[in-house]
């Protein structure tokens, strides 16, 4: 299947972890992107890469660190979890990054810090 | 700063039409769309914006005004597989989409 998936689908963790969500494409897209969306249900873009590099960093705590080993995956992780950093994250992807590109959603990761 | 405003839920029956507002204000703007939502899964791709009019695509159309700041998602024959939330994005030049909250569609028999 050509898609956008994500591993965790599920993550349950203690404040204060260190945990990572991987992501991967195989549609053969350039631009990578990481969502976050709360519990009303507002999405939010926190990171994007563009062949692998990084071209859209929002205002996101610098616990979270993403890293993009190649285009075809962008991985997320996050140091010291808090109670707050409970959300659904979100990875998409686009052919480019022009406004054009229609980005495809990942199934998303329900992450809950206990 | 940027702003997309939508109303938080709306109501419908089977067979009804539906039109979703969308209003926005945004520092430089470069298209519009729309996602659909269903609960517990990934938004997907229903339509896309950037200049002023009506794009139709099967039961589902998407209008833009960008004088007016302003978009609707018009749902046709609606079934109760289109109950979901349906999210407004306005590409932002420089960024990447700006989304808003997303309306809570509920379509009963």
């Amino acid at each position: 299947d050509t898609a956008v998936s994500q591993t965790p689908k599920y993550l349950v963790t203690q404040m204060g972890n260190d945990k990572s969500i991987k992501c991967e494409q195989n549609l053969g897209h350039d631009t990578m992107y990481w969502y976050k969306q709360d519990s009303k249900k507002f999405l939010k873009i926190m990171f994007s890469y563009n062949n692998k590099e990084l071209i859209i960093n929002e205002t996101v705590p610098n616990r979270f660190s993403p890293k993009s080993p190649d285009k075809a995956h962008l991985n997320l992780h996050i140091n010291s979890l808090e109670l707050g950093d409970s959300a659904v994250y979100f990875c998409a992807s686009s052919q480019g990054a022009m406004s054009t590109d229609t980005q495809y959603f990942g199934p998303g990761t329900r992450l809950t810090v206990l | 700063g940027q702003n997309i405003d939508q109303p938080t839920e709306m109501t419908a029956t089977e067979g009804a039409i539906v039109q979703i507002n969308c209003t926005y204000q945004t520092s430089g703007f470069n298209g519009l769309f729309w996602y659909q939502q269903h609960a517990g899964e990934a938004p997907t791709f229903l339509s896309y914006n950037v200049l002023d009019g009506l794009e139709e695509k099967g039961r589902f159309s998407s209008f833009l005004s960008r004088s007016k700041g302003y978009s609707y998602l018009l749902l046709k024959e609606l079934q109760m597989k289109d109950s979901a939330s349906y999210l407004c994005a306005v590409y932002q030049a420089g960024t990447a989409l700006i989304f808003g909250k997303g309306t809570t569609l509920s379509v009963s028999s």
